[in-house]
């Protein structure tokens, strides 16, 4: 099992370009998260999702979207890029339970926006 | 409003010492509490979970303690090595919110020889 991935590993974008940052999983997770973690901050997450078809914003959404057409694949989208998403992206999938339980982290993808 | 606290200062241990690090939250009342470690450049790695009705919960050389009414988790890494050098997060989950979690800023563990 390659467990969670993610590409690209590190982007530069302009202000105002867009991107779609990737992720998948293959341990069959119905739950998936993204989260960005700032230089000395905790992380902080952008959307989730608890199935295909089903997604929902988390406590930093603005300037994202997301959609899960599948199990595997969770993509982020940045529309409009801006230096305040500077940040180091991490996608996680977590197996469906009544009760959190573990998640499992994809290596990051670091973005900077100049 | 909601806080999770985690000491900001990296903490400096020599080898062979016990090694706490404390997560303590205000305005929370989780069902479970868990713990990650953070390599540079990486991403999270889980390491223990512990639910609200447990005190303490053991895994090889780590213990982590969860006292509901002091609001907080105590996570002790026992013989400490260089290799448990990295950050540990700390994250609890909302009740009423799913499986969602919510993560502290994190503490650096340095183990020195």
């Amino acid at each position: 099992n390659a467990g969670v991935t993610q590409t690209p590993k590190f982007r530069i974008l302009k202000i105002g370009q867009s991107m779609t940052l990737q992720c998948a999983q293959d341990m069959n997770h119905n739950y998936m998260y993204w989260y960005r973690q700032d230089p000395g901050m905790g992380l902080k997450l952008i959307y989730y999702s608890v199935g295909a078809g089903i997604t929902d914003k988390g406590e930093v959404p603005n300037g994202y979207n997301v959609s899960r057409s599948t199990t595997e694949d969770f993509p982020l989208r940045l529309e409009l890029a801006a230096p305040s998403q500077t940040s180091v992206y991490f996608c996680a999938s977590e197996t469906t339970g009544d009760h959190p339980d573990e998640q499992f982290f994809g290596p990051g993808t670091r973005l900077t926006v100049l | 409003s909601q806080k999770i606290e985690q000491n900001s200062e990296a903490l400096n241990i020599q080898e062979g010492k016990t090694a706490t690090l404390t997560c303590n939250y205000t305005n929370y009342s989780p069902a479970y509490l868990q713990w990650y470690r953070q390599d540079p450049g990486r991403g999270p790695v889980f390491l223990l979970l512990i639910r609200e009705n447990e005190k303490e919960k053991r895994k090889e050389r780590l213990k982590v303690t969860f006292d509901t009414t002091l609001k907080q988790s105590l996570f002790h890494i026992t013989a400490s090595q260089p290799a448990d050098s990295a950050t540990y997060l700390c994250a609890l989950d909302p009740k009423g919110g799913g499986n969602k979690l919510t993560f502290g800023t994190g503490t650096q563990l340095k183990v020195e020889l």
